[in-house]
Parts: structure tokens; C-alpha cells; sequence
């Protein structure tokens, strides 16, 4: 039961152009979401992050949106830079009865930016 | 500051043979601390987590076993690994009570030969 999707494994953009990676979730119970970029053979690093009582967080040349109405959220990437080609996950976070946390990832979407 | 340690970085281990990763975190005390793996083609699957020494939930049935023996101590460990082991597996941790922001090792690409 995959509670995090990210639908497009990949993504092409042209460079100073925005890019805009997409994610859906089904579990109502998720209070936080993050975005983390992979580069190959490296553990993956913390991108920016959304509550879920807020719909946008901007920082820099990215930005997240959610719609909780939609279960969805996106980065938007503005303008777009040789360097951010990588693979990225959306992460959902939840919290079990015990107080336990624990993140959800997505299946990544890679995204290459066209010089 | 704090850092999280994993090795080793790279290993090729034959089918039926015992696994050691080993993960520290150094500069917190009493973090959470998580096992995940990246199969081939696929998201990041959450193996394992421990709120404390000791304390350790699977989320998957799988080949593989934790262990938290000390504080910033995670082992992930299995008797005989199987083809379907291979993957890079990554360690992570986050200051109990922030949830956000984890923070991940460099990760360990296993091959099972």
C-alpha cells in the first residue's frame, strides 16, 4: 500500500526554466512533508518541508505547495540549475499512539536539467 | 555539530552469508534512528526504527534484524542474506520531537552474490 506516490520517475527541464515535481498521498494522518534531493551513491539530504496546517513554504529558488483538499503537494523549482539534477523524494511524516515518528517516502521522481 | 556515521560504504557478500552495518550519530543524545533501503527502480522503504536502547520496531517481515545497543548505536544485521538483500541501505536520525529534517548517513551498497 504505497501511502506516498510520486507518479513521474522522471523529469526533464530546461535550464532557467522552473521545474515542478508533484506528489500525492492518501493518509489523512500526515502532519509534515518534506522534499529531500538524492545524488547518486549519497544518502539523500533535506530539501525544505511543509506543515500541514500551512500551503506554502518558500525558501530560496524553491517553493512547496500542498492542497490538502487534493492530498497533494509540489516543488517548484525557479529558475532551474545544472546542479539540481538528482533524483528527489516526497516524504510524509506521521506519528503512531506511542509517539513514534516516522517518515513515508515516495518513489522519487529524477530530474535532469537540459544546459 | 551533529554527524552520523555508516559503513562500510561498499560490500559484496556471497547468498547465506551473516551482515554487519553499522551506524553511529555523534552530538545528540536520545535520537530516533532509522534503517531504510533503496532497492533497484524503487522509494525509500523503512526497514527498522528505535526510540531508545533496545527498543526496535520493524515495519517490513524480512530476512534481515536491529539492534540498538547503546544510545547512538544502530546495527542492522542478518543470519544469511538472500539475492533479494542487495540494495544501498541508508541510516538516518532526527532529534525526537522535531520529526522533520532527518538526517542521513552516506549509505552502504550491499550486492549479494
Amino acid at each position: 500500500d504505497q501511502q506516498v506516490k510520486q507518479n513521474s520517475p522522471s523529469l526533464s527541464v530546461q535550464e532557467g526554466r522552473i521545474s515542478i515535481l508533484n506528489c500525492d498521498y492518501t493518509n489523512s494522518m500526515f502532519d509534515y512533508f518534506l522534499w529531500y534531493k538524492k545524488y547518486p551513491a549519497e544518502g539523500p539530504t533535506f530539501l525544505i518541508s511543509i506543515s500541514s496546517i500551512k500551503d506554502k513554504n518558500e525558501d530560496g529558488r524553491f517553493t512547496v505547495f500542498l492542497n490538502k483538499s487534493a492530498k497533494h503537494l509540489s516543488l517548484h523549482i525557479v529558475p532551474s540549475q545544472p546542479g539540481d539534477s538528482a533524483v528527489y523524494f516526497c516524504a510524509a511524516r506521521s506519528i503512531s499512539n506511542f509517539g513514534n515518528e516516522k517518515l513515508t517516502f515516495g518513489t522519487g521522481t529524477r530530474l535532469t536539467i537540459i544546459p | 555539530s551533529q554527524t552520523i556515521h555508516q559503513w562500510p560504504a561498499t560490500l559484496v557478500q556471497p547468498v547465506g552469508s551473516p551482515l554487519s552495518l553499522e551506524c553511529t550519530v555523534e552530538g545528540t543524545s536520545n535520537p530516533n534512528l532509522y534503517w531504510y533501503r533503496q532497492a533497484a527502480g524503487r522509494g525509500l522503504q523503512l526497514l527498522f526504527y528505535s526510540v531508545g536502547i533496545g527498543q526496535i520496531s520493524s515495519e517490513v517481515p524480512q530476512n534481515l534484524s536491529a539492534s540498538r545497543p547503546q544510545d547512538r548505536q544502530f546495527i542492522l544485521s542478518s543470519k544469511k542474506l538472500l539475492l533479494s538483500d542487495s540494495g544501498f541501505y541508508l541510516c538516518a536520525w532526527v532529534k525526537r520531537g522535531t520529526g522533520y529534517g532527518y538526517t542521513f548517513g552516506s549509505g552502504t551498497r550491499l550486492t549479494v552474490v
